[in-house]
């Protein structure tokens, strides 16, 4: 079975510091690129980051550069995202997403996501 | 990078047709035949509905199809069924290599 499978969510307090991961099965991982995707507590969908195969390539939501970093390690199957600097409108659903590979900036598995609540 | 704008709801009968506008710039949606359509049920992850515009994922319904129109994109849902009532999110490729979400319809059957 196909699957992704977050963690490393939870209570931070603003300025804080998390480092998200992300864990897939059932696919050949280093052959897919991957994405963030956030969802603020009964808002919309926001995209957040994406990394090539290779982790060569990397891009941005402009309102979280300089204060995201997203990387993977295909050896572990693993994508995470490293965010610092944390403020209260950072609290969301983190979700993690492979990229379809016949579709273009389209993510065909999801994980469950993992949550981030930002709070003092 | 402004999200694209849908309505907010949208509302039909079982067994109707409904349509959900996602309206963008010239910089996404009109620039980029590389718009798609997620479905989300409450408290589940998104569901990748139509990508590319107008291309169904394996296992997705024939009853949803896409359509792009200069800097406006669409999602039709014929035969409207109970399990359709979800939100539905477009997003589009940007000139600036990132992804922008629209901020998402909700569908009540």
């Amino acid at each position: 079975e196909v699957q992704l499978v977050e963690s490393g969510g939870g209570f931070v307090q603003p300025g804080g510091s998390l480092r998200l991961s992300c864990v897939g099965s059932g696919f050949t991982f280093r052959s897919y690129w991957m994405t963030w995707v956030r969802q603020a507590p009964g808002k919309g969908l926001e995209w957040v980051a994406n990394i090539d195969r290779d982790g060569s390539e990397r891009y941005y939501v402009d309102s979280l550069k300089g204060r995201v970093t997203i990387s993977r390690d295909n050896a572990k199957n693993s994508v995470y995202l490293q965010m610092n600097g944390l403020r209260d409108v950072d609290t969301a659903v983190y979700y993690c997403a492979r990229d379809a590979p016949d579709a273009y900036y389209a993510m065909d598995v999801w994980g469950q996501g993992t949550t981030v609540t930002v709070s003092s | 990078q402004s999200a694209l704008t849908q309505p907010a709801s949208v509302s039909g009968s079982p067994g109707q047709s409904i349509t959900i506008s996602c309206t963008g710039t010239s910089s996404d949606v009109g620039r980029y035949s590389y718009v798609s359509w997620y479905q989300q049920h409450p408290g589940k992850a998104p569901k990748l509905m139509i990508s590319d515009v107008s291309d169904r994922p394996s296992g997705v319904s024939s009853r949803f199809s896409g359509s792009k129109s200069g800097n406006a994109a669409s999602l039709t849902i014929s035969g409207l069924q109970a399990d359709d009532e979800a939100d539905y999110y477009c997003s589009s490729y940007t000139s600036t290599t990132t992804l922008v979400f629209g901020g998402g319809t909700k569908v009540t059957v």
